[in-house]
């Protein structure tokens, strides 16, 4: 079974701009979570999708949203761009969510470097 | 609210030395613990988790033991190996909040030969 793919692997944006990254699940699997990864504050979790809702979100702001799809597949959008916004971002699956023991298989990330 | 607290890196044995990562957590409820390990340039993979209190994970000689009263979830290998080289990351899972994973700060480990 393919495992949680995730693109573009790397993109270079410059400061205002928006991206649009996505997600593809693990085959069955209906709820994709977002996470974020820097060296300075670590892996903070961004939101949760499950059935074309969003279920549960970060504390971030606005300019970081989401969606899914009927397919499960999730994106994720940053609008104006930051250089603080230079991470990698990475997408998890699971079959489930809201029981808290289901386990989520991430992706190999996104990596953003914004200029 | 729910937190993790990992022991710093990096640490550095030599191969076929015991490793001990300690990680302690923060939380209401009962939740799921989990241990994840980061290789260079890589997504995260799953190397255990346990689900209730004294549930013990293991996998490729790893092992970690659900301690609900040290609230503690420590990652133990009795023989680490030079691929064992990697950032591990604790973490739980709770129940009220879904499927939202809140990790530890990560401990990178070196194994030299």
């Amino acid at each position: 079974k393919a495992g949680v793919t995730q693109t573009p692997r790397y993109l270079i944006k410059t400061r205002g701009q928006q991206v649009t990254l996505s997600c593809s699940p693990i085959s069955g699997h209906r709820s994709v979570s977002w996470y974020q990864q820097t060296p300075g504050q670590g892996l903070q979790f961004l939101f949760e999708y499950f059935s074309e809702t969003q279920r549960n979100k970060g504390n971030f702001p606005g300019r970081f949203s989401g969606r899914q799809f009927s397919n499960s597949r999730s994106e994720m959008n940053v609008s104006t761009l930051e250089l603080g916004d230079s991470a990698l971002y990475l997408c998890a699956s699971s079959i489930l969510s809201g029981g808290g023991q289901e386990t989520q298989y991430f992706g190999p990330g996104t990596r953003l470097l914004v200029l | 609210g729910n937190s993790v607290t990992q022991m710093e890196g990096p640490v550095t044995l030599s191969e076929e030395a015991f490793l001990t990562i300690n990680c302690t957590y923060t939380a209401t409820g009962y939740p799921s613990l989990f241990w994840y390990v980061q290789y260079p340039g890589e997504g995260l993979q799953l190397l255990l988790k346990a689900t209730k209190a004294d549930d013990k994970g293991s996998n490729k000689g790893f092992e970690a033991t659900y301690r609900k009263e040290t609230t503690s979830f420590h990652l133990e290998k009795g023989s680490v190996q030079v691929s064992d080289s990697a950032v591990y990351f604790c973490a739980l899972s709770n129940g009220n909040q879904g499927g939202k994973l809140i990790f530890g700060q990560g401990t990178e480990l070196s194994v030299k030969p």
